[in-house]
């Protein structure tokens, strides 16, 4: 099935640092979600955003939806060691709701 | 509001036999999606629901797989003939009419042996 690309694939940073990573797509859409899954868990939703240039905190999280509408940012700012998992992004096209996932970023974080 | 909920949360069956798994969506969240996930990649969609009604069934869902929502508000998977390559994570997800946010369970992991 058809995926989003998210970069990095996954990293390894110390507690307290800040934490980038993005999504693209070949195709454009109208709404970007950002999830976070642990394992052994379904994901759970961090963000929406549902504008092109929209900027979205959520306490650390900030996302943004590019202008290309092709492409998504997360930043994690102090992290802590609870914000290890994996992080997908989603994009779903406009007028319809399917939910297509990225290929997912895992974090782990060094205390 | 007690969210998506899936039962059961772990499953293990022989090859060749049938499985069903149950969802409930979040109460008045009248769009049901069914996902699957194999390990290291992301959830891959397989059929989506509004009210009873099914509008969108993925390639990935084979003729053993079926998927129903009766009266528009739990939905059964029922996969026959288990085979393992079908051994993965199944996630249910909802949203609300008009709504474009998807609240996943806690999903079923079904192990095939």
């Amino acid at each position: 099935g058809q995926q989003l690309n998210q970069s990095p694939q996954s990293m390894f940073i110390q507690e307290g640092e800040d934490v980038s990573m993005n999504c693209t797509s070949s195709s454009i859409f109208n709404t970007w979600l950002w999830y976070k899954q642990d394992p052994g868990e379904g994901p759970v939703l961090l963000i929406a955003l549902y504008k092109a240039g929209e900027l979205t905190s959520n306490g650390r999280l900030t996302a943004q939806f590019g202008i290309t509408r092709k492409d998504s940012f997360l930043n994690i700012s102090a992290s802590i060691p609870s914000d290890v998992g994996i992080y997908f992004c989603a994009g779903q096209p406009g007028g319809y709701q399917k939910v297509t996932f990225g290929t997912g970023t895992k974090l782990q974080v060094i205390p | 509001d007690t969210g998506v909920s899936q039962d059961p949360r772990h499953k293990i069956t022989k090859r060749g036999q049938n499985v069903t798994f149950r969802c409930d969506p979040i109460s008045e969240h009248n769009r049901l999606y069914w996902y699957r996930q194999t390990l290291g990649q992301g959830p891959e969609f397989l059929t989506y629901f509004q009210n009873e009604a099914q509008l969108e069934k993925s390639r990935l869902l084979s003729d053993r797989f079926s998927a129903e929502r009766p009266k528009g508000s739990f939905s059964t998977l029922e996969i026959q003939r288990t085979e393992q390559g079908d051994s993965a994570m199944y996630l249910c997800a909802s949203s609300s009419p008009g709504g474009t946010e998807a609240f996943f369970g806690q999903g079923t992991r079904l192990t095939v042996v």
